[in-house]
């Protein structure tokens, strides 16, 4: 069974970085047929993707995001990441990571697994 | 980016009653749509995917139908334990875009 983790601060400041890690368990992120993934959530709101990794290092980005963002992998500890830069109040949400199968040659399809989320809040 | 409008926002039902919740996109996504439940607290779990397919352990009375621009999504006899907020989700173009989801309520 697979299962997702995330990890980081849940308090940032302004103008900072926020950093978050998924740790996955019960599958290997090199093993591919995947795209993993993080996904916000405001506070009483809808779901807003982020963006998504591929174990080869491959990304693709929200436009509404892209200049802030990095997602990147690191397969020898089975884990992906997120950073986020020059974070506002509006960045205040909870975080999920998931894993979208892969579908086709370059397509993401469903969230199949999802981490429990992290509540993220920027404030001074 | 694909704007999916979900109908209704919210849904007030009776145990045993036959739920429908509707989503429709801002253009053709063929069947590259699937549908969430998302519990007060917890993360969204996968109901449907590709418009139509039951993912693996989803009981039986959740189902999906559509393509192209308009999607359906049912609940044949609501139980307690559905009430929740559901999603749709497009997967045919990128940025990935949810619904902005329908809360339901147990009459």
């Amino acid at each position: 069974q697979v299962q997702l983790q995330e990890s980081g601060p849940g308090l940032v400041k302004p103008s900072q970085t926020l950093s978050l890690t998924c740790t996955v368990s019960g599958g290997s992120i090199s093993s591919g047929g995947y795209y993993w993934s993080w996904i916000r959530q405001h506070p009483g709101k809808g779901l807003e993707w982020i963006g998504y990794i591929y174990y080869s290092g491959s990304t693709s980005y929200n436009p509404s995001l892209k200049s802030r963002v990095t997602i990147s992998v690191d397969t020898s500890k089975n884990q992906f990441s997120l950073k986020l830069s020059s974070v506002t109040a509006a960045d205040t949400a909870v975080y999920y990571c998931a894993r979208a199968r892969l579908v086709g040659a370059t397509n993401a399809g469903e969230f199949d697994y999802w981490g429990q989320g992290t509540l993220v809040t920027v404030s001074s | 980016d694909i704007q999916m409008t979900q109908s209704p926002s919210s849904l007030s039902a009776s145990v045993r009653d036959r739920v429908t919740i509707t989503c429709q996109a801002s253009q053709d996504i063929s069947n590259y749509l699937n549908w969430y439940q998302q519990k007060p607290g917890k993360a969204p779990k996968l109901l449907i995917y590709d418009a139509s397919n039951l993912e693996t352990g989803v009981p039986s009375r959740f189902s999906g139908s559509g393509s192209g621009t308009d999607f359906t999504f049912t609940i044949s006899s609501l139980q307690p334990e559905d009430i929740a907020t559901y999603y749709c989700q497009q997967y045919d173009n990128l940025p990935l875009t949810f619904g902005q989801g329908t809360r339901l309520e147990i009459k």
